[in-house]
């Protein structure tokens, strides 16, 4: 079954302790992108890449990090999370192939506390 | 840059009543247009998309949008509300900006499905 598969699905954790989200898809698409969700804003992008090695900022991406060093993960690093980073992240996937290049599959979220 | 607006953050419509949702975005060209829905709990999934060709496009769940240039718009619509469509709705612009393919997300638009 084709999917973008994130992990962990909940995660509570305090301020200034660096934490991992993982990510994964296995449709061997080219663009991966990682966005967070809050009340009234919509999605917002915070990185993506256009393939391995290849990585850029997106619209919000103070206190993130990311790495792109196999084709098919793209995990997203709070390297010292804050308060204000508790939110829904969502990761995404799409081809590289022309218009399809725009139609995202996601995946199911990681909702973020930090305290 | 692009910009996309969905004016409505709730609406509330009974069942079986017909729906509109409304997109306007902000862009010299023709972008890609999506319409995304988020369930409850759940990660976004693509209803359906606007690439070129017919203005008027066939989603799943029985939902359509319609592409109006002349408003810069992609309003969804479906005829008859079932209660399982209690979610949240998501507009989306697709363009190439930067030579990246960049999606823009509306704020979405909270719809609520009455007896």
């Amino acid at each position: 079954e084709a999917q973008v598969t994130q992990n962990p699905r909940y995660l509570i954790t305090v301020t200034g302790k660096k934490l991992t989200v993982t990510c994964s898809q296995n449709m061997n698409h080219e663009y991966m992108s990682w966005y967070r969700q809050d009340p009234g804003l919509g999605l917002r992008q915070i990185y993506y890449s256009m393939n391995v090695e290849v990585t850029d900022k997106g619209d919000v991406p103070e206190g993130y990090k990311v790495s792109r060093k196999e084709k098919r993960n793209f995990p997203l690093i709070l390297e010292s999370p804050s308060p204000n980073q508790t939110s829904l992240y969502f990761c995404a996937s799409s081809s590289g192939q022309g218009p399809y290049s725009y139609e995202q599959y996601f995946g199911p979220g990681t909702r973020l506390t930090v305290t | 840059a692009q910009s996309v607006t969905q004016p409505d953050i709730h609406i509330t419509v009974s069942e079986g009543a017909s729906l509109e949702l409304r997109c306007n975005y902000s862009y010299g060209a023709t972008p890609y247009l999506f319409w995304y829905v988020q369930s409850p709990g759940q990660g976004l999934q693509l209803l359906l998309k606007y690439f070129s060709g017919d203005t008027l496009v066939q989603g799943i769940k029985g939902f359509e949008a319609e592409f109006k240039r002349s408003q810069s718009s992609f309003n969804l619509r479906k005829p008859s509300v079932h209660w399982s469509d209690a979610a949240e709705y998501f507009c989306a612009v697709g363009v190439r900006t930067g030579g990246y393919q960049k999606v823009t997300f509306g704020t979405g638009t909270k719809l609520q499905v009455i007896p």
